[in-house]
């Protein structure tokens, strides 16, 4: 098994564009989420999914959308990038429907200029 | 609502001396908790989880915590540190609904020669 994956590993965008963060699982987990990471506040969650099709917000969800339409795959979009969203951004999945025990992916190093 | 707190923003300790590390929740019932690892430039991994039982959980690299509910405490201990256990640690615990997992601010880990 691959476990999480994610892509791309570094992206430098400019304020602005827009952009699709990918992850894939391929452990068939229900739940999948997406997490930003930033210096002294933790992991903060932006969306949440506990199956295909469906979607809901977390702590810090303006500016982002997801999808699910596979149980495999939840990408994150940005819609319009701005300073505020240079962040690092993980991808995590679990086995129940539930945020229990998360694997995480490697994570995507996103710099918005 | 749930939070967490870890103390120590940093800690450094000397390559076989023990370690132990603070985390502090707040949750109106039994929680779930967990401990995850970071080293530098990776996603994160989960080192030992409480969900019910034995208050004494054991992880993987030697790593232990006790649930104490009395304190709400959940604190990460180690007999003997090795240089390769610098890290970042993250102590979470899941919030009620089950949806998402909370993180502390996480403590830094140095280890010294």
């Amino acid at each position: 098994n691959a476990g999480v994956t994610q892509t791309p590993k570094f992206q430098v965008l400019k304020t602005g564009q827009s952009m699709t963060l990918q992850c894939a699982q391929d452990m068939n987990h229900e739940y999948m989420s997406w997490y930003r990471q930033d210096p002294g506040m933790g992991l903060r969650l932006i969306h949440y999914s506990v199956g295909a099709g469906i979607t809901d917000q977390g702590e810090v969800p303006n500016g982002y959308n997801v999808s699910r339409s596979t149980t495999e795959d939840f990408p994150l979009r940005l819609l319009s990038a701005a300073p505020s969203q240079t962040s690092v951004y993980f991808c995590a999945s679990s086995y129940s429907q539930e945020a229990y025990e998360q694997y995480f992916g490697p994570g995507t190093r996103l710099t918005v200029t | 609502a749930q939070s967490v707190t870890q103390p120590d923003i940093h800690i450094t300790v000397s390559e076989g001396a023990s370690l132990e590390l603070r985390c502090n929740y707040s949750y109106g019932a039994t929680p779930y908790l967990f401990w995850y690892v970071q080293s530098p430039g990776q996603g994160l991994q989960l080192l030992l989880k409480y969900f019910s039982g034995d208050t004494l959980v054991q992880g993987i690299k030697g790593f232990e915590a006790e649930f104490k509910r009395s304190q709400s405490s959940f604190n990460l201990r180690k007999p003997s540190v090795h240089w390769s256990d610098a890290a970042e640690y993250f102590c979470a615990v899941h919030n009620q609904a089950g949806t998402a997992l909370i993180f502390g601010k996480g403590t830094t880990l140095s280890v010294s020669s």
